[in-house]
């Protein structure tokens, strides 16, 4: 079983829709979710962070984390194209190591 | 701040040439991270220096990689020899936190090795 687990995709959804991204974890002593968007070609770029569960909220994207089930996700709201990406979900591991997924691909219609 | 400087963005070399990659981070982070990225393994990181120290070596994945940060503002990743399976993009990334998730990433350096 890999450390952090994303559905690779891609994952298409029209312009306007919602867009929900997934990662489960194998480590339960995890304390540190993060999500960063990759664009092709470039460099993977931090936009939520989640350390409790629930839900936070920042704009249009929404992280949710539950820890009983080992589950972060990533709610995208009014997908625009310039959405289309690789989301990388990342875990702090109880080790202190940053373990990224291998990332899910987004591509939104217009 | 300029952000994390990466350099060359791009590099060709053949098998056996030592390739030098450089990296200065965004300036009063602490901690510096390289990581690899590639289509099979994802986002590696290699390893990470806190105050020019390096505390994790264990995802260098041998001996012919080697990385030194000298200074503050500049560390450098080796590989000497080097080897077709290295082609990836090299990331370098900079942090105020210990755990690299607040990190802000470089441009990437392509290696490609043949």
């Amino acid at each position: 079983q890999k450390e952090v687990e994303q559905n690779s995709g891609p994952l298409s959804v029209p312009e306007g829709a919602i867009a929900s991204l997934n990662c489960t974890y194998s480590d339960r002593g995890s304390q540190s979710f993060f999500w960063y968007r990759q664009y092709s070609g470039k460099s993977p770029e931090l936009i939520m962070f989640i350390y409790s569960n629930g839900d936070k909220e920042d704009g249009r994207f929404t992280a949710q984390l539950n820890k009983a089930s080992q589950y972060v996700s990533l709610l995208i709201r009014d997908s625009q194209p310039s959405d289309s990406a690789t989301y990388l979900c990342a875990v702090l591991s109880n080790t202190g190591k940053l373990i990224f997924g291998q990332g899910t691909t987004l591509q939104v219609k217009p | 701040d300029a952000g994390v400087i990466q350099s060359p963005r791009h590099e060709v070399t053949e098998m056996g040439q030592e390739v030098t990659l450089r990296c200065k981070p965004i300036s009063g982070h602490d901690y510096l991270f390289w990581y690899r990225q590639t289509m099979m393994r994802g986002l590696e990181l290699l390893i990470y220096f806190n105050n020019n120290v390096p505390i994790d070596d264990s995802g260098m994945p041998e001996d012919r990689f080697s990385a030194k940060m000298p200074n503050a503002s500049f560390s450098t990743l080796k590989i000497q020899p080097s080897e077709p399976r290295d082609s990836a993009v090299y990331f370098c990334a900079s942090s105020f936190s210990p755990s690299g998730g607040m990190a802000f990433f470089g441009q990437g350096t392509r290696l490609t090795v043949v």
